[in-house]
């Protein structure tokens, strides 16, 4: 079964530091483009980052930018997403996504940015 | 406030059909194609259409998409109560070179 699972999320204070992992199984993880959407509770989706198949190309939100850090390793089949300067509004689940459609989602992982 | 806008609720009852339009500008559907998500609350968003009118296998023939300029719908047809869920329209914003969603629709199945 065609399968990603997101962790690394949990409570963070303002300022802090997490990085994401979205580990892909069954999925021809090197052949997609990644996308990281996150989802503040009660809200709709937004699209944080993605990042072509070779890592060649990479897009940021433009609130994230400087701040968040989008990779891959194909290799070992994994997305990741090294947040800093982390802030209040960036609470949300965050899903990882795969393929130029996005057609396929993890469940998430929530990051809770609180003092 | 989204780049692409949505109604936030859309209704109706079991057997009719819904449509829920998403508008947008030439730099996303105007020159874009549009992809449509549901989202059961509290569960991962499943893509439901791509791109503008092609159904992922397993989404049944109610669905249906459509695009005509910078705007695009998704019809829902023989409505069930199992379609009560979130729906976003998205696509590729060729300005803010990233991906832009809707703000979502709420389907109420009365």
């Amino acid at each position: 079964e065609v399968q990603l699972v997101e962790s690394g999320g949990g409570l963070v204070q303002p300022g802090g530091s997490l990085r994401l992992s979205c580990a892909a199984s069954e999925f021809t993880f090197s052949t997609y483009w990644m996308t990281w959407v996150r989802q503040a509770p009660g809200k709709g989706l937004e699209w944080v980052a993605n990042i072509k198949q070779d890592g060649s190309e990479k897009y940021y939100m433009g609130s994230v930018k400087g701040r968040f850090t989008i990779s891959r390793d194909n290799a070992k089949n994994s997305l990741y997403l090294q947040m800093n300067g982390l802030r209040v509004e960036d609470s949300a689940v965050y899903y990882c996504a795969g393929g130029d459609y996005m057609h396929v989602w993890g469940k998430g992982t929530t990051v809770t940015v609180s003092s | 406030q989204s780049v692409l806008t949505q109604p936030p609720s859309a209704s109706g009852t079991p057997g009719q059909t819904v449509t829920i339009s998403c508008s947008g500008s030439s730099s996303n559907i105007g020159s874009q194609s549009v992809t449509w998500y549901q989202q059961v609350p509290g569960t991962a968003p499943k893509l439901l259409m791509f791109p503008n009118t092609q159904r992922p296998s397993g989404v049944p023939d109610r669905f249906s998409g459509s695009k005509s300029g910078t705007s695009a719908s998704l019809a829902i047809s023989g409505l069930q109560s199992e379609d009560e869920a979130d729906y976003y329209c998205a696509t590729w914003d060729t300005s803010l070179s990233g991906w832009v969603f809707g703000g979502g629709t709420k389907l109420t199945v009365l």
